[in-house]
């Protein structure tokens, strides 16, 4: 298994700014992933981030809105760039630390909310 | 393009209930099968991971089954417990793309004492 921690669990933002979101794990892992989950939907996959490696993006998010960074094998960022209200999300990370499981395991989310 | 439906959105029951969650999913070329419960601040707990190639998995009280063929899943939860109260998202990943989890929207169950 694999313990994930993010930081900040929540946070209040003005609409223009930027908010970065760090996630930790406690085991290196090769893929980590980040998810949003807006309100009364269910989670949507933002990008994969491999390290030594740019994130590879789903459709309908780009690099510019959502930069990811992933220094090395245990974390990684994700900026949620020039926020409007409809940034209002719970963000969260995961890892697939592999090794004989495709289990995912996922951080405990980020509370989002942009006035 | 793959979409996963839970049904029902939400149900209450009381404790001691046996009860079954369903999902479906439109694309039956899937990898694998996982279900989660969602508690709030605490995000998502892995419960089972079904492979495409199996039918069922149980852990204590829950059965998952699987009929890839039909698209279909559900999630059984025996003598139910207020503890139980949480949302249980079910997510599948493709055959394309093993990685990706593509999930539903969710059941919100309330088990009352």
């Amino acid at each position: 298994s694999a313990v994930i921690s993010q930081k900040p669990s929540r946070d209040i933002c003005q609409r223009g700014t930027s908010l970065t979101i760090q996630c930790q794990v406690d085991s290196q892992v090769t893929m980590m992933f980040w998810y949003r989950q807006q309100p009364g939907q269910s989670l949507t996959l933002i990008a994969t981030a491999n390290q030594g490696s740019e994130a590879t993006y789903e459709s309908g998010f780009v690099i510019d809105k959502f930069p990811i960074s992933r220094p090395n094998l245990t974390f990684s960022t994700l900026t949620v760039s020039n926020m409007s209200p409809e940034d209002s999300s719970i963000y969260l990370c995961s890892v697939e630390p592999g090794l004989h499981t495709d289990t995912q395991y996922f951080g405990p989310g980020t509370r989002l909310t942009v006035l | 393009k793959q979409e996963v439906t839970q049904i029902p959105a939400a149900l209450s029951v009381p404790e001691g209930e046996n009860l079954v969650l369903n999902c479906s999913f439109t694309d039956s070329a899937i990898y694998n099968l996982q279900w989660f419960r969602q508690d709030p601040g605490k995000g998502l707990t892995s419960l089972l991971l079904i492979q495409s190639s199996q039918r069922e998995q149980t852990s204590g009280r829950l059965n998952a089954s699987l009929d890839k063929s039909s698209g279909r899943s559900t999630l059984y939860i025996a003598a139910s417990q207020p503890g139980d109260s949480a949302t249980y998202l079910c997510a599948v990943s493709n055959s394309g793309a093993t990685n990706k989890l593509i999930f539903g929207t969710g059941t919100l169950l309330a088990v009352q004492p």
